[in-house]
């Protein structure tokens, strides 16, 4: 099975940056997802990463370690509207099912 | 416009009551999920279809049922059984391609005891 720990809160003022760190363990890696869930909604895909390195969509960023288990996601001009929780996940055991963490909530204050 | 309809939004249940939980998808995905979200927690997997007429179980079956009878079509009955149903539920889709199996979700059915 897999076990995904991410921070529980992060707190950051607009405009600034945020590095949202998660970490897994896993008997099979096959990528590692973030998503974005507004309160009360569905969570969005944000990113997919399966190679190491970072890459880039805009004011978000993904990161991926697989020798070290770690994946961070950057987040650069924060906006009030970023205030959510943030999900890393990653897929386990048969075709297409997802592990997830327990969300990390950034508030964003003014 | 393709996706993923749940209904309903909120859904109030009485001790002792079966409910049942639509999800629905026009994106011919192969694959559905439950999710069951409780705050502070991340999404648990209760079940899963990777075809029609066949399911297995997630990590927190006990109390819930199941059924995919139509690609489409991917309902969950919370059962009696299920002591602790307050909580947010979320269906998923996903079929393989474009190198990855990302989910879509539905926007969600809160669930109450009273």
């Amino acid at each position: 099975g897999q076990n995904i720990d991410q921070p529980t809160e992060m707190t950051a003022t607009e405009g600034a940056i945020v590095q949202i760190n998660c970490t897994y363990q896993t008997s099979g890696f096959n990528g590692l997802f973030w998503y974005q869930q507004h309160a009360g909604e569905a969570p969005t895909f944000l990113s997919y990463n399966v190679l190491d390195g970072l890459e880039e969509k805009g004011r978000f960023s993904s990161f991926l370690s697989r020798s070290k288990g770690y994946s961070y996601l950057l987040l650069k001009e924060l906006q009030m509207k970023d205030s959510a929780s943030y999900l890393c996940a990653v897929p386990s055991g048969s075709w297409g099912k997802l592990q997830f963490g327990a969300g990390t909530q950034v508030v964003v204050t003014p | 416009d393709g996706g993923i309809t749940q209904s309903p939004k909120y859904l109030f249940r009485k001790e002792g009551q079966n409910v049942t939980l639509s999800c629905e998808q026009n994106l011919n995905h192969d694959a559905m999920y439950w999710y069951r979200q409780d705050p502070g927690q991340g999404l648990r997997l209760i079940y899963y279809s990777q075809i029609v007429n066949d399911f297995q179980k997630g990590d927190i079956a006990e109390g819930y049922s199941v059924s995919r009878e139509k690609k489409e079509s991917f309902p969950l009955t919370v059962t009696s059984a299920q002591k602790n149903p307050t909580a947010f539920y979320l269906c998923a889709s996903s079929t393989p391609g474009q190198g990855h199996y990302g989910y879509t979700f539905g926007s969600g059915t809160r669930l109450t005891v009273v």
